[in-house]
């Protein structure tokens, strides 16, 4: 199985300031049939399910604000909110679709400072 | 507008069963890949199982294989988890997930979830 690791686990930022998560998968995700990353970020809210944000490394979901990017390739990935929120406080996960079983980050909990 | 809703969780002892049904609406149910993801109380997300859109393709993780068995009705716009030989370690907020793309070959890309629905594993 494909072992993805986030760090950090929590992480505190200013509203108006970026914040970086970072995920590592234990062997790469990058296809070399396609190019693409199987790589996806979701957001989750305190009491709601998972929203998809970003989907192959770099693609952001219709809807999601353009603050909101994803960058990597291989086996180390960002995700990146270039000036954060209020509502931006969830916990981000990282996850694989490259093979099964799909496995995901352990989280980031992301706070106001 | 996609919904997704969950129904059939509950209580159980361990070693029993539970049936988790998804009722689909919104969209061309027959035209995704569809998932089951879990939650453990205040854990991080794991992928349980997917099945593809004719449901010839079924995938697992590791850990329910053999206990759990996914499965479709398109007909009726449903999605199915029959688990069985239920552990403690099985409870969990169970999410009925669809997948990003109409008859997409990519699989695994959870784009809708529904609210989940409650397993909990205890005597």
């Amino acid at each position: 199985d494909i072992v993805m690791t986030q760090s950090p686990d929590s992480l505190a930022v200013s509203l108006g300031e970026g914040a970086t998560i970072s995920c590592r998968s234990s062997q790469s995700v990058l296809s070399s049939s396609n190019s693409k990353n199987y790589l996806a970020w979701y957001q989750q809210k305190l009491g709601q399910p998972p929203k998809l944000l970003i989907y192959w490394a770099s693609s952001r979901e219709s809807g999601v604000p353009d603050r909101f990017s994803g960058s990597g390739s291989g086996t180390d990935f960002t995700l990146t909110i270039s000036s954060l929120q209020a509502e931006d406080v969830a916990v981000y996960y990282c996850q694989q679709y490259y093979s099964t079983p799909y496995t995901f980050g352990q989280g980031t909990r992301l706070e106001i400072k | 507008e996609v919904q997704l809703v969950e129904s059939g969780g509950g209580l159980v002892q361990p070693g029993g069963s539970l049936r988790l049904s998804c009722a689909a609406s919104g969209f061309i149910f027959s035209g995704y890949w569809m998932s089951w993801v879990r939650q453990a109380p205040g854990k991080g997300l794991e992928w349980v199982a997917n099945i593809n859109q004719d449901g010839s393709e079924k995938y697992y993780v590791d850990s329910v294989k053999g206990r759990f068995t996914i499965s479709r009705d398109n007909a009726k716009n449903s999605l199915y988890l029959q688990m069985n030989s239920l552990r403690a370690e099985d409870t969990a907020l169970y999410y009925c997930v669809r997948d990003s793309f109409y008859y997409g070959s990519t699989a695994g890309i959870c784009n809708s979830w529904g609210q989940g629905n409650l397993v909990t594993v205890s005597s």
